[in-house]
């Protein structure tokens, strides 16, 4: 089975940066993504990390240690957009397919 | 790529009736997914078709689920007896041959059963 964790809130200030921890444990690992979903939308592709470090993708970041079954998302100069929905989620191998196993999501709410 | 697109937005229906959803993928994406995303969750896979083939179904894929893409382009996703549980966002997600790692989303299906 599949286990991905994320804290439910986090608040920030406009401007600041905030970090998005997501732990999982899952039989097999394929890669992990992060996905942006504002209320009422489609999640949106973020990034994706299937090997040690840091991707960087102008004002986001993510992390991944296969090692420790750990990633975050690092935002940086917050705006008032990025309020949103983060999902971690977590691609296993099997069956050659490429579902994609969600965490619950983090709610971001980034105030003035 | 005018994007993934899902009909109807919203639908209402009573327990026991019976309700399709349609999913248009990008074109020429071969892969198509099915989740489903209750408020606070994260979306829960259910199904999943490369071409015209079905290739896995979740367990939360009850008998009263069917899914179909005939012609390997569109798919239709089916409830038949339908529950107050079945109520959620139904969305659907296609990927391109040569970039299997992005998924892209459409903008789902509200299902609400009184």
């Amino acid at each position: 089975g599949q286990n991905i964790d994320q804290p439910t809130e986090m608040t920030a200030t406009e401007g600041a940066i905030v970090q998005i921890n997501c732990t999982y444990q899952t039989s097999g690992f394929n890669g992990l993504f992060w996905y942006q979903q504002h209320a009422g939308e489609a999640p949106t592709f973020l990034s994706y990390n299937v090997l040690d470090g840091l991707e960087e993708k102008g004002r986001f970041s993510s992390f991944l240690s296969r090692s420790k079954g750990y990633s975050y998302l690092l935002l940086k100069e917050l705006q008032m957009k990025d309020s949103a929905s983060y999902l971690c989620a977590v691609r296993s191998p099997a069956n050659n397919d490429y579902k994609l196993s969600f965490g619950a999501g983090t709610t971001v709410t980034v105030r003035a | 790529d005018t994007g993934v697109s899902q009909n109807p937005r919203h639908k209402i229906t009573k327990r026991g009736q019976n309700v399709t959803f349609r999913c248009d993928p990008i074109s020429e994406h071969n892969r198509l997914y099915w989740y489903r995303q209750t408020l606070g969750q994260g979306p829960e896979f259910l199904t999943y078709f490369q071409n015209e083939a079905q290739l896995e179904k979740s367990r939360l894929l009850s008998d009263r689920f069917s899914a179909e893409r005939p012609k390997g382009s569109f798919s239709t996703l089916e409830i038949q007896r339908t529950e107050q549980g079945d109520s959620a966002m139904y969305l659907c997600a296609s990927s391109p041959r040569d970039r299997v790692n992005e998924q892209y989303f459409g903008p789902g299906t509200r299902l609400t059963v009184t």
